[in-house]
């Protein structure tokens, strides 16, 4: 099974201030032949289901606003958040669906400060 | 709209089984995989399995190998998982969400979740 490990597990950032969350996979999610990564990001909030950020590692997803953004190949992915607002309070989980059993980062939780 | 509808919140005694239902609608339910995800209680999210709902294909986590089974009703465009011999471990919120099959990839990421249903297993 692929591992993802995200990094921190917990952040607190200003408001208007960026947030960087970080996901290494324990193998390559890039897949040649259509030299995409085969990674995305979810945001949840309490009481909720996950919600798409980000697909193909830096696709946003339709309606995401564009102050998130995703970056990286390989084993290692960025999640920028670039001027936190107060509804990005969230827990924040990176997934990779490369291969089967999907699996998910453990999650980081985003706070303001 | 495009929507995944599940099921409501259950309490189960251990040993028992517990069946979901997740159905679709807004889009064409044999077009799609579906997946079974299951959160824990200030745990990761974490995969059960999938269902292919166009031939009925299905695979499923190790983890619960021998417990879980995925259907689905392809007339009702409603996908179903049951879960058995149940223990307090298995206490948590379960969703389904759907993967887009077909196109340039042989996988896709899951773009539509249903809200979710509670599982609260005690004796």
């Amino acid at each position: 099974d692929i591992v993802m490990t995200q990094s921190p597990d917990s952040l607190a950032v200003s408001l208007g201030e960026r947030a960087t969350i970080n996901c290494k996979s324990s193998q390559s999610l890039f897949y040649s032949p259509t030299k995409t990564n085969y990674l995305a990001w979810f945001q949840q909030k309490p009481g909720q289901p996950p919600k798409l950020l980000i697909y193909w590692a830096s696709t946003r997803e339709s309606g995401v606003p564009d102050r998130f953004s995703g970056s990286g190949s390989g084993t290692d992915f960025t999640l920028t958040i670039s001027s936190l607002q107060a509804e990005d309070v969230a827990v924040y989980y990176c997934q990779q669906y490369y291969s089967t059993p999907r699996t998910f980062g453990q999650g980081t939780k985003v706070e303001i400060k | 709209q495009v929507q995944l509808v599940q099921s409501g919140a259950e309490v189960k005694k251990p040993g028992a089984s517990v069946k979901f239902s997740c159905k679709a609608s807004g889009f064409t339910f044999t077009t799609y995989a579906v997946h079974w995800v299951r959160q824990a209680p200030g745990q990761r999210l974490e995969w059960m399995g999938w269902i292919k709902p166009g031939n009925g294909d299905t695979r499923y986590s190790q983890q619960f190998q021998g417990r879980v089974t995925i259907t689905r009703d392809t007339s009702a465009s409603t996908a179903y998982m049951e879960l058995s011999s149940l223990r307090s471990e298995d206490t948590a919120v379960y969703y389904c969400a759907r993967e887009f099959q077909g196109g340039d990839h042989y996988y896709y990421y899951m773009d539509v979740w249903g809200k979710g249903t509670t599982v609260t297993v005690s004796s």
